[in-house]
């Protein structure tokens, strides 16, 4: 159980254009969704955490114009990198926390490279 | 605030040798704890946890206790296998249920 997927797991575009990353909860409902992004050989940062019917909350220095995030539903968030740019090249991770609001599960992650 | 610190790496061991990965807290209140397994070029898997104070959590031959004195929650197993390689996160689950990721430590295990 509580098993997170997301799609795609791999993901090349153009500079300029945008890319949307979905974050789906295939086994139950999650109460709250959080984007990480992790450059390499480093650790997690958040962007942000979600919560089904609202806005999300943003971490500080993460431009919410560029990383729009969508939590339309309790099984599927979704992440638009609008406009993106090279530097946005990066492993990103979505992670749901269902009624055990302590734990999340995480997704498989999604590469991301912006040539 | 709370945070994790977390033993830098790369480890590197022999298979079969004893694995200590240190890990310390600090935090408000009473956080959970986890330890993370990322293989490369995957998202992270629980690898196990701890909800309070005195708790080992378990799983494939490695475990953590769960320190309140020291605020620790060190990583360890008896024996590892090649397949062990990857790279492992420390973690904990504060107020707000906002977690917070010690830097990783990555492990390779050599025949």
């Amino acid at each position: 159980g509580a098993v997170v997927s997301q799609h795609p797991s791999r993901v090349i575009c153009k500079s300029g254009t945008s890319v949307k990353i979905e974050c789906r909860s295939l086994d139950f409902q999650a109460t709250t969704m959080f984007w990480y992004r992790q450059f390499p050989k480093q650790s997690l940062m958040l962007m942000a955490t979600s919560n089904e019917g609202s806005k999300a909350t943003y971490e500080q220095g993460v431009e919410k114009d560029k990383f729009l995030i969508n939590h339309a539903s309790l099984t599927l968030s979704t992440l638009t990198v609008t406009s993106a740019h090279p530097e946005d090249s990066s492993f990103y991770i979505c992670s749901a926390t269902g009624s055990n609001r302590y734990e999340q599960y995480f997704g498989p992650g999604t590469r991301l490279t912006v040539t | 605030g709370d945070s994790v610190t977390q033993m830098e790496g790369p480890v590197t061991l022999s298979e079969e040798a004893f694995l200590t990965i240190n890990c310390t807290y600090t935090a408000t209140g009473y956080p959970s704890l986890f330890w993370y397994v990322q293989y490369p070029g995957e998202g992270l898997q629980l690898l196990l946890k701890a909800t309070k104070a005195d708790d080992k959590g378990s799983n494939k031959g490695f475990e953590a206790t769960y320190r309140k004195e020291t605020t620790s929650f060190h990583l360890e197993k008896g024996s590892v296998q090649v397949s062990d390689s990857a790279v492992y996160f420390c973690a904990l689950s504060g107020a707000g249920n906002q977690f917070y990721f010690g830097t990783g430590t990555s492990l390779t295990v050599i025949p």
